[in-house]
C-alpha cells in the first residue's frame, strides 16, 4: 500500500498568513494527488484534484503543486473560514490512501 | 445537485452486524464508482471500499475484507454496506463518496455521513 506522509500534523497561523502544507508519498504516484477540506462536523470536500486542478467554486487562493511523491497545498492568504483539516490522496492504486490529516488553527 | 444521504448508522452491540445505506439522487448513478470511507472519533480519514457503476469491480481495505460487504442497486440508486463481526475499532462515522469520472481525480462528492457506534 502507498503511505502518504503529511506535514506538519497542524499549525497556527494568523488570517492573511501564507500557509504551505506538504504531502509526501512512499512511492511514485505521478499526479494522482488530490487534497480535501473538512471542516468540524461536517463531510470532507475536494479542493485539488491531479496535484494543481482547483475544484470548481474553490477559491484562487488555494493551490496546489507537485508530482512524482512530493505534493504540497498553498493558500495564499488566509481567511477565517480557512480553519479546517486538510487531508492529501492518492488516486494512483487501490487502496486509495489519505495521509494523517494536516489541522490549520487560529493563532 | 448531487446529493448522498447516508442511513442505517446506530449502536450495534460487538459482534453484531448492520447495514448501511446511501441514497444517491441528481445524477446518473450507474455511470460512477462509490465509495466507503469512515472516520473514527477524532482520527483521519480511512477508505473502505469500492465499487464500480456495473458492480464488475470491488475492492476493500485489508482491515474490511472478509467482514464488510459493499453493493449496489442501481435501480434504485443506491449503494450499501453491509457490517458483519463489528468491533469497537469499527466505531466511527461513514461516509460514501461519489468517485470522480476519471478514477484519478479522487472523491467530487460526499454524503454527510451517518454513525456507527460499536459498544458491548
Amino acid at each position: 500500500d502507498i503511505q502518504l506522509t503529511q506535514s506538519p500534523s497542524s499549525l497556527s497561523a494568523s488570517v492573511g498568513d501564507r500557509v504551505t502544507i506538504t504531502c509526501r508519498a512512499s512511492q511514485t504516484i505521478s499526479s494522482y494527488l488530490n487534497w480535501y477540506q473538512q471542516k468540524p462536523g461536517k463531510a470532507p470536500e475536494r479542493l485539488i484534484y491531479a496535484a494543481s486542478n482547483l475544484q470548481s467554486g474553490v477559491p484562487l487562493r488555494f493551490s496546489g503543486s507537485g508530482s512524482g511523491t512530493d505534493f504540497t497545498l498553498t493558500i495564499s492568504s488566509l481567511l477565517p473560514e480557512d480553519f479546517a483539516t486538510y487531508y492529501c490522496q492518492q488516486s494512483y492504486s487501490t487502496p486509495r490512501t489519505f495521509g494523517q490529516g494536516t489541522k490549520v488553527e487560529i493563532k | 445537485e448531487v446529493q448522498l444521504v447516508e442511513s442505517g448508522g446506530g449502536l450495534v452491540k460487538t459482534g453484531g452486524s448492520l447495514r448501511l445505506s446511501c441514497a444517491a439522487s441528481g445524477f446518473t448513478f450507474v455511470t460512477y464508482t462509490m465509495n466507503w470511507v469512515r472516520q473514527a472519533p477524532g482520527k483521519g480519514l480511512e477508505w473502505l471500499s469500492s465499487i464500480s457503476g456495473s458492480s464488475t469491480y470491488i475492492y476493500y481495505a485489508d482491515s474490511v475484507k472478509g467482514r464488510f460487504t459493499i453493493s449496489r442497486d442501481n435501480a434504485k440508486n443506491s449503494l450499501y454496506l453491509q457490517m458483519t463481526s463489528l468491533g469497537a475499532e469499527d466505531t466511527a462515522i461513514y461516509y460514501c463518496a461519489r468517485d470522480a469520472l476519471n478514477f484519478n481525480w479522487g472523491f467530487d462528492s460526499w454524503g454527510q455521513g451517518t454513525l456507527v457506534t460499536v459498544s458491548s
